[in-house]
């Protein structure tokens, strides 16, 4: 346990469904992070919010619409997504940005669009 | 960006200590080590970090060369529980929270 739980852990989706990835941290962080990890691909840094205002947004499609309420939850808002979107999303914390920032990862939502 | 090398497989034998070696020739003076580890379709796992300094902790042992240009993670001994991918990151200067994951060493532990 790494205490970062994302929900769900699997999710299939259509096309044109709209669903949320849900992840929270009960490490007392104040940074999260967003990544994607495709089939024999390395994982791709989606979002970083840092103190609940996103820092880092890598080139992500609109149709990737994350939210940080507060520093403890992070979500994944999903819309009209490709099959090529099907992958594990990976959630992450860290205590503080910065040179020494050690990131605790969920388990991860394997998400399959049909 | 200091990249990594790392070979894409390695097998260990099970109680036998596992070296896994890593390239980053062009780190810069104030870049980290990080070894992350991911257990298949599980989320990656931190295991030991350092900046010049040789690193030991409860999992593992970091040895970094004197001129920075490579490191080796060292697990002592060697469990079945141990097999996974591991990834040597250098922390990107100047892009704040950046971890380049690469590709890794898939370890497998061999009974």
């Amino acid at each position: 346990e790494t205490g970062v739980t994302q929900t769900p852990r699997h999710l299939v989706m259509g096309m044109t469904n709209k669903k949320s990835l849900k992840c929270e941290q009960h490490l007392g962080h104040n940074a999260m992070y967003w990544y994607k990890q495709s089939a024999k691909k390395p994982l791709e840094l989606m979002f970083v919010y840092s103190l609940e205002e996103r820092v880092e947004n890598n080139s992500v499609p609109s149709r990737f619409s994350p939210e940080c309420p507060n520093s403890s939850h992070l979500f994944l808002h999903l819309h009209t997504l490709q099959p090529e979107d099907s992958a594990l999303y990976l959630c992450a914390s860290s205590q503080e940005p910065g040179r020494k920032n050690i990131q605790y990862f969920g388990a991860g939502t394997r998400l399959s669009v049909l | 960006d200091a990249k990594t090398t790392q070979p894409p497989s390695m097998d260990c034998a099970e109680g036998r200590a596992a070296n896994l070696p890593c390239n980053h020739s062009t780190i810069s003076g104030n870049e980290y080590v990080y070894w992350y580890r991911q257990i298949h379709s599980q989320g990656p796992q931190y295991i030991i970090h350092g900046l010049k300094n040789n690193e030991t902790n409860e999992m593992a042992s970091l040895i970094i060369t004197e001129d920075r240009k490579s490191s080796t993670l060292i697990l002592p001994h060697a469990t079945l529980r141990d097999t996974a991918v591991y990834y040597c990151i250098v922390r990107i200067a100047n892009t704040g929270n950046q971890f380049y994951f690469g590709t890794g060493t898939s370890l497998t532990v061999i009974p």
